[in-house]
């Protein structure tokens, strides 16, 4: 199965500093590539996303970058504030079967803006 | 309108006793899955379904078992409760097919086994 390691598994910035998350993931099916926020005590909430034929997406302060041939995509938020503060998620998702959509998640990272 | 619900929120175990945590969901979704979520180690499937009446094994089913009489529900019981299963749980539910974008989580539910 797939298998996907984020790092780093905790992160401050100072507010006003970019923030980067790496993930790699071992299977090249995999074509779909969430991130999700997950605030104190609260469900994880999507915040941006990338599909394999596209290799940058940005979203106001977020971008995604995803490079198929040496399976890694990351995270990238500019311009920090207090808010961004929570843990951060990356998936990996293969192709639509009859086993369903199975989300491989990393392990998360723990993302603190220093104000 | 309420997307993906799961009851109850918090619960209190001990050990030796049985309970079935309940996730809805009001989307028409067909899949849905059972992760647990543990300090470290991100969100681990325990349990998915692809349909009404179907389930199957994620990567940590031991000690779970899942139903899906009716396509809205997706029931995740736990029949011997271990402090092992203390977890925050998280039920989600996803449209069948390539678009996966509308996957969607509960709330969650802080299980304490002790």
């Amino acid at each position: 199965g797939e298998n996907v390691e984020q790092h780093p598994s905790t992160l401050s910035v100072q507010e006003g500093d970019s923030a980067v998350i790496k993930c790699t993931y071992s299977d090249s099916a995999s074509n779909y590539f969430p991130w999700y926020k997950q605030e104190l005590g609260k469900r994880p909430q999507l915040i941006i996303d990338i599909r394999s034929n596209v290799g940058e997406k940005k979203d106001q302060r977020i971008a995604v970058t995803l490079n198929k041939t040496a399976k890694h995509f990351s995270l990238h938020i500019t311009e920090t504030q207090p808010e961004d503060s929570a843990v951060y998620f990356c998936a990996a998702v293969g192709p639509g079967s009859n086993t369903g959509n199975q989300f491989y998640f990393g392990t998360g990272t723990s993302l603190t803006v220093i104000p | 309108n309420a997307g993906v619900t799961q009851t109850p929120k918090f619960r209190v175990l001990k050990t030796g006793q049985s309970m079935t945590l309940l996730c809805a969901q009001d989307m028409n979704h067909e899949y849905m899955y059972w992760y647990r979520q543990d300090p470290g180690m991100g969100l681990r499937l325990i349990h998915y379904s692809v349909g009404e009446g179907t389930t199957a094994k994620g990567e940590v089913p031991d000690g779970y078992n899942v139903s899906r009489l009716k396509k809205q529900n997706f029931l995740l019981g736990l029949e011997s409760a271990a402090p092992s299963q203390t977890s925050v749980y998280f039920c989600a539910s996803s449209y069948l097919g390539q678009d996966v974008s509308g996957y969607t989580f509960g709330s969650g539910t802080r299980l304490t086994v002790v």
